[in-house]
């Protein structure tokens, strides 16, 4: 069964950049699509966005100019990097293969445990 | 962007009652609608996918419903361990959206 684990510093600046990895195990990262999501602290779900290994990526618009994923085949990895910080941004991060269903359609089905971020100076 | 509304925003009920979850869209999603449930501390876990189809290894007293723009997430009769937060989320329009939330409590 895939397993998925964030991991990345807990404490980031103001303006600063956050940088956060997703290991996957269990599976080859090269068969799926992959995402990260993200919960502020006592909040609801915010999608970042979603893409393929091959760098076929769609981002949450509101997120767009900020954001830049990267994939490590060779690691079984992939990365977010989320700039110009600000308090808005502390939040538990997520990563999730996005997957297809028997019906054609791409869901969230495999989870990561999180990771809170917390942008404070 | 698509806004998911969930209603009620907390639900109290004992184990063995009849639970009943709403979800409205902001325009049409159908079918591409999706339920989640999350416990404190943990991920969410995906139950139903495209309003109705349950995702693998989830109990039969989860269901859903729905199309459009009104979808309901039923739990026919409430075990212990299905007390959490629950979410929906569509896939129709990027951006992907999530719905607040709905906080199902022991009564």
């Amino acid at each position: 069964q895939v397993q998925l684990q964030e991991s990345g510093p807990g404490l980031v600046k103001p303006s600063e950049t956050l940088s956060l990895t997703c290991t996957v195990s269990g599976g080859s990262i090269s068969n799926y699509y992959w995402s990260w999501i993200r919960q502020p602290p006592g909040k609801g779900l915010e999608w970042i966005a979603y893409f393929y290994h091959t760098g076929s990526t769609t981002y949450n618009p509101s997120l767009k100019s900020r954001v830049t994923i990267s994939v490590d085949t060779s690691k079984n990895q992939f990365s977010l990097k989320l700039n110009s910080l600000t308090a808005a941004d502390t939040a538990v991060y997520y990563c999730a293969r996005y997957d297809m269903m028997p019906t054609g359609s791409r869901y969230f089905d495999f989870w990561g445990q999180g990771t809170l971020v917390t942008v404070s100076s | 962007e698509i806004v998911l509304t969930q209603s009620p925003a907390t639900l109290s009920l004992s184990p063995g009652e009849r639970a009943t979850l709403s979800c409205r869209a902001s325009q049409s999603v159908s079918p591409y609608l999706a339920w989640y449930q999350q416990k404190p501390g943990q991920a969410p876990r995906l139950l139903i996918y495209d309003a109705s189809n349950r995702a693998t290894g989830i109990p039969a007293r989860f269901s859903g419903s729905g199309s459009g723009t009104d979808f309901t997430l039923t739990i026919s009769s409430l075990e212990p361990e299905d007390f959490a937060v629950y979410y929906c989320q569509q896939r129709s329009n990027v951006p992907e959206t999530f719905g607040q939330g709905t906080k199902l409590e022991i009564k």
